[in-house]
Protein backbone atom coordinates (compact mmCIF):
# COMPACT_ATOMS: atom_id res chain seq x y z
CA UNK A 1 0.00 0.00 0.00
CA UNK A 2 1.43 3.22 -0.98
CA UNK A 3 1.68 5.89 2.08
CA UNK A 4 0.76 9.03 -1.03
CA UNK A 5 -2.68 8.70 -1.79
CA UNK A 6 -3.68 10.19 -5.57
CA UNK A 7 -7.47 10.36 -6.44
CA UNK A 8 -8.89 9.86 -8.99
CA UNK A 9 -6.47 7.09 -10.61
CA UNK A 10 -8.02 7.34 -13.86
CA UNK A 11 -9.69 10.81 -15.62
CA UNK A 12 -10.97 11.91 -18.81
CA UNK A 13 -12.14 15.42 -19.35
CA UNK A 14 -12.64 17.25 -22.63
CA UNK A 15 -10.40 20.38 -23.28
CA UNK A 16 -12.97 22.89 -21.93
CA UNK A 17 -13.28 21.20 -18.92
CA UNK A 18 -12.16 21.87 -15.34
CA UNK A 19 -11.23 18.90 -12.99
CA UNK A 20 -8.73 18.77 -9.99
CA UNK A 21 -6.20 16.07 -8.89
CA UNK A 22 -5.65 15.21 -4.99
CA UNK A 23 -2.65 14.02 -3.23
CA UNK A 24 -2.59 13.38 0.06
CA UNK A 25 0.16 11.80 2.64
CA UNK A 26 0.11 11.63 6.11
CA UNK A 27 4.00 10.84 7.25
CA UNK A 28 4.46 14.53 8.39
CA UNK A 29 6.12 15.33 5.13
CA UNK A 30 6.87 19.11 4.27
CA UNK A 31 7.88 19.01 0.61
CA UNK A 32 5.25 17.61 -2.11
CA UNK A 33 5.60 17.51 -5.70
CA UNK A 34 3.74 17.11 -8.52
CA UNK A 35 5.40 15.28 -11.61
CA UNK A 36 4.12 14.54 -14.91
CA UNK A 37 5.11 11.04 -17.12
CA UNK A 38 4.55 10.40 -20.43
CA UNK A 39 4.50 6.26 -21.35
CA UNK A 40 8.31 5.09 -21.27
CA UNK A 41 9.84 8.38 -19.81
CA UNK A 42 11.12 9.54 -16.56
CA UNK A 43 8.99 12.00 -14.32
CA UNK A 44 9.57 15.47 -15.31
CA UNK A 45 9.24 18.00 -11.92
CA UNK A 46 6.47 20.15 -12.49
CA UNK A 47 5.61 22.02 -8.64
CA UNK A 48 7.14 21.73 -5.42
CA UNK A 49 6.02 22.76 -2.49
CA UNK A 50 8.19 23.00 0.65
CA UNK A 51 6.45 23.86 4.00
CA UNK A 52 3.35 24.73 1.95
CA UNK A 53 5.02 27.43 -0.07
CA UNK A 54 5.59 26.91 -3.93
CA UNK A 55 9.59 26.62 -4.38
CA UNK A 56 10.02 25.90 -7.83
CA UNK A 57 7.65 26.78 -11.55
CA UNK A 58 9.81 24.49 -13.98
CA UNK A 59 8.01 27.23 -16.40
CA UNK A 60 4.49 25.02 -16.61
CA UNK A 61 2.01 26.14 -19.04
CA UNK A 62 -0.37 28.45 -16.48
CA UNK A 63 -3.44 25.90 -17.67
CA UNK A 64 -1.81 23.73 -14.49
CA UNK A 65 -2.42 25.89 -11.37
CA UNK A 66 -0.72 23.52 -7.77
CA UNK A 67 -2.68 24.30 -4.85
CA UNK A 68 -1.35 23.24 -0.89
CA UNK A 69 -3.99 23.96 1.35
CA UNK A 70 -2.17 22.12 4.04
CA UNK A 71 0.91 20.26 5.25
CA UNK A 72 -0.73 17.10 4.18
CA UNK A 73 -2.87 18.06 0.82
CA UNK A 74 -2.00 18.92 -2.70
CA UNK A 75 -4.16 19.75 -5.18
CA UNK A 76 -3.44 20.36 -8.91
CA UNK A 77 -6.07 22.07 -10.52
CA UNK A 78 -6.54 21.70 -14.45
CA UNK A 79 -8.08 24.07 -17.14
CA UNK A 80 -8.30 24.40 -20.64
CA UNK A 81 -6.08 21.37 -20.93
CA UNK A 82 -4.74 20.33 -24.47
CA UNK A 83 -4.24 16.96 -26.09
CA UNK A 84 -0.17 16.65 -25.32
CA UNK A 85 -1.39 17.03 -21.53
CA UNK A 86 -2.92 13.58 -21.49
CA UNK A 87 -0.13 11.88 -19.13
CA UNK A 88 0.83 10.06 -15.79
CA UNK A 89 0.28 12.45 -13.31
CA UNK A 90 2.77 11.38 -9.72
CA UNK A 91 2.04 12.85 -6.40
CA UNK A 92 5.40 12.20 -4.33
CA UNK A 93 5.90 13.80 -0.78
CA UNK A 94 9.61 13.92 1.38
CA UNK A 95 10.22 14.91 5.38
CA UNK A 96 11.90 18.33 3.26
CA UNK A 97 13.53 18.78 0.34
CA UNK A 98 17.21 18.01 1.37
CA UNK A 99 19.16 15.34 -0.39
CA UNK A 100 19.29 12.66 2.29
CA UNK A 101 15.13 12.22 2.10
CA UNK A 102 13.86 10.65 -0.47
CA UNK A 103 10.99 11.16 -2.00
CA UNK A 104 7.64 8.61 -2.04
CA UNK A 105 5.39 8.54 -5.03
CA UNK A 106 1.93 7.70 -5.12
CA UNK A 107 0.30 5.39 -7.31
CA UNK A 108 -0.72 8.57 -10.03
CA UNK A 109 -3.45 9.96 -11.75
CA UNK A 110 -3.54 8.32 -15.76
CA UNK A 111 -5.12 11.72 -17.49
CA UNK A 112 -6.30 11.86 -21.19
CA UNK A 113 -7.66 14.69 -22.54
CA UNK A 114 -10.16 14.10 -25.62
CA UNK B 1 23.30 21.16 -14.39
CA UNK B 2 23.32 17.42 -13.09
CA UNK B 3 23.20 14.49 -15.64
CA UNK B 4 22.43 10.81 -15.23
CA UNK B 5 22.35 8.35 -18.31
CA UNK B 6 21.28 4.73 -18.49
CA UNK B 7 22.51 3.47 -21.48
CA UNK B 8 20.04 -0.06 -21.86
CA UNK B 9 16.76 1.19 -23.07
CA UNK B 10 15.69 -2.69 -22.69
CA UNK B 11 16.83 -5.93 -20.65
CA UNK B 12 15.88 -9.28 -20.29
CA UNK B 13 16.96 -12.17 -17.55
CA UNK B 14 15.74 -15.64 -17.00
CA UNK B 15 13.94 -16.16 -13.10
CA UNK B 16 16.71 -16.89 -10.70
CA UNK B 17 19.71 -15.75 -12.47
CA UNK B 18 21.63 -12.13 -12.15
CA UNK B 19 21.16 -8.90 -13.82
CA UNK B 20 23.16 -5.74 -13.39
CA UNK B 21 21.25 -2.51 -14.64
CA UNK B 22 23.97 0.28 -15.63
CA UNK B 23 23.98 4.28 -14.67
CA UNK B 24 26.27 6.70 -14.63
CA UNK B 25 25.69 10.54 -13.75
CA UNK B 26 27.38 13.89 -13.49
CA UNK B 27 27.08 16.26 -10.87
CA UNK B 28 29.32 19.22 -9.47
CA UNK B 29 28.23 18.68 -5.93
CA UNK B 30 30.38 17.07 -3.62
CA UNK B 31 27.42 15.64 -1.27
CA UNK B 32 24.19 14.19 -2.86
CA UNK B 33 22.14 10.76 -3.15
CA UNK B 34 21.75 8.52 -5.83
CA UNK B 35 18.57 5.97 -5.65
CA UNK B 36 17.07 3.57 -7.77
CA UNK B 37 13.67 3.56 -8.83
CA UNK B 38 11.36 0.67 -9.66
CA UNK B 39 7.93 1.66 -11.73
CA UNK B 40 6.16 -1.62 -12.59
CA UNK B 41 3.38 -1.72 -15.07
CA UNK B 42 0.95 -1.22 -12.09
CA UNK B 43 2.95 2.42 -12.63
CA UNK B 44 3.64 3.17 -9.21
CA UNK B 45 7.11 4.30 -7.93
CA UNK B 46 9.11 2.61 -5.67
CA UNK B 47 12.23 3.35 -3.94
CA UNK B 48 14.34 0.09 -4.43
CA UNK B 49 17.70 1.27 -2.96
CA UNK B 50 19.58 4.37 -1.90
CA UNK B 51 23.60 5.62 -1.91
CA UNK B 52 24.96 8.50 -0.33
CA UNK B 53 28.48 9.74 -2.01
CA UNK B 54 30.00 9.97 0.89
CA UNK B 55 29.81 6.53 1.96
CA UNK B 56 32.15 4.12 -0.02
CA UNK B 57 30.08 1.13 0.84
CA UNK B 58 28.04 -0.17 -1.80
CA UNK B 59 24.16 -0.27 -0.17
CA UNK B 60 22.64 -3.46 -0.12
CA UNK B 61 18.78 -4.31 0.24
CA UNK B 62 17.88 -7.84 0.36
CA UNK B 63 18.49 -9.20 -3.73
CA UNK B 64 19.50 -5.76 -4.58
CA UNK B 65 22.88 -4.31 -4.38
CA UNK B 66 25.03 -1.45 -5.68
CA UNK B 67 28.28 -0.99 -6.99
CA UNK B 68 28.79 2.71 -6.67
CA UNK B 69 32.75 4.24 -8.21
CA UNK B 70 32.46 7.39 -7.28
CA UNK B 71 35.60 8.55 -9.40
CA UNK B 72 34.30 7.00 -12.20
CA UNK B 73 30.35 8.34 -11.65
CA UNK B 74 28.93 5.20 -11.89
CA UNK B 75 26.21 3.60 -9.97
CA UNK B 76 24.93 0.25 -11.16
CA UNK B 77 22.39 -1.89 -9.86
CA UNK B 78 22.53 -5.80 -9.55
CA UNK B 79 19.54 -8.06 -9.38
CA UNK B 80 19.99 -11.35 -7.83
CA UNK B 81 18.25 -14.00 -8.00
CA UNK B 82 15.87 -12.35 -10.34
CA UNK B 83 11.74 -12.73 -9.43
CA UNK B 84 8.93 -12.50 -12.45
CA UNK B 85 7.97 -9.18 -10.31
CA UNK B 86 10.94 -7.31 -10.96
CA UNK B 87 9.55 -6.64 -14.14
CA UNK B 88 9.50 -2.69 -14.17
CA UNK B 89 11.16 0.01 -15.81
CA UNK B 90 14.06 1.02 -13.48
CA UNK B 91 14.99 4.71 -13.34
CA UNK B 92 18.57 5.42 -11.65
CA UNK B 93 17.99 9.05 -10.11
CA UNK B 94 20.14 11.87 -8.80
CA UNK B 95 19.06 14.28 -5.25
CA UNK B 96 22.27 17.11 -4.43
CA UNK B 97 21.98 19.81 -2.71
CA UNK B 98 23.30 23.92 -4.53
CA UNK B 99 20.66 25.14 -7.44
CA UNK B 100 19.12 21.96 -7.66
CA UNK B 101 18.00 21.70 -4.29
CA UNK B 102 15.33 18.94 -4.02
CA UNK B 103 15.44 18.52 -7.79
CA UNK B 104 15.29 15.10 -8.68
CA UNK B 105 16.94 14.28 -11.57
CA UNK B 106 16.35 10.85 -13.41
CA UNK B 107 17.95 8.89 -16.09
CA UNK B 108 15.91 7.53 -19.30
CA UNK B 109 15.25 4.22 -17.40
CA UNK B 110 15.58 0.65 -18.24
CA UNK B 111 13.00 -2.04 -19.39
CA UNK B 112 13.63 -4.94 -17.68
CA UNK B 113 11.82 -8.52 -18.58
CA UNK B 114 12.49 -11.68 -16.41
CA UNK B 115 11.18 -14.58 -18.07
CA UNK B 116 10.10 -18.10 -16.30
Amino acid sequence: DTEVTQTPKHLVMGMTNKKSLKCEQHMGHRAMYWYKQKAKKPPELMFVYSYEKLSINESVPSRFSPECPNSSLLNLHLHALQPEDSALYLCASSQNRGQDKPQHFGDGTRLSIL
Amino acid sequence: AQTVTQSQPEMSVQEAETVTLSCTYDTSESNYYLFWYKQPPSRQMILVIRQEAYKQQNATENRFSVNFQKAAKSFSLKISDSQLGDTAMYFCALLAGGTSYGKLTFGQGTILTVHP
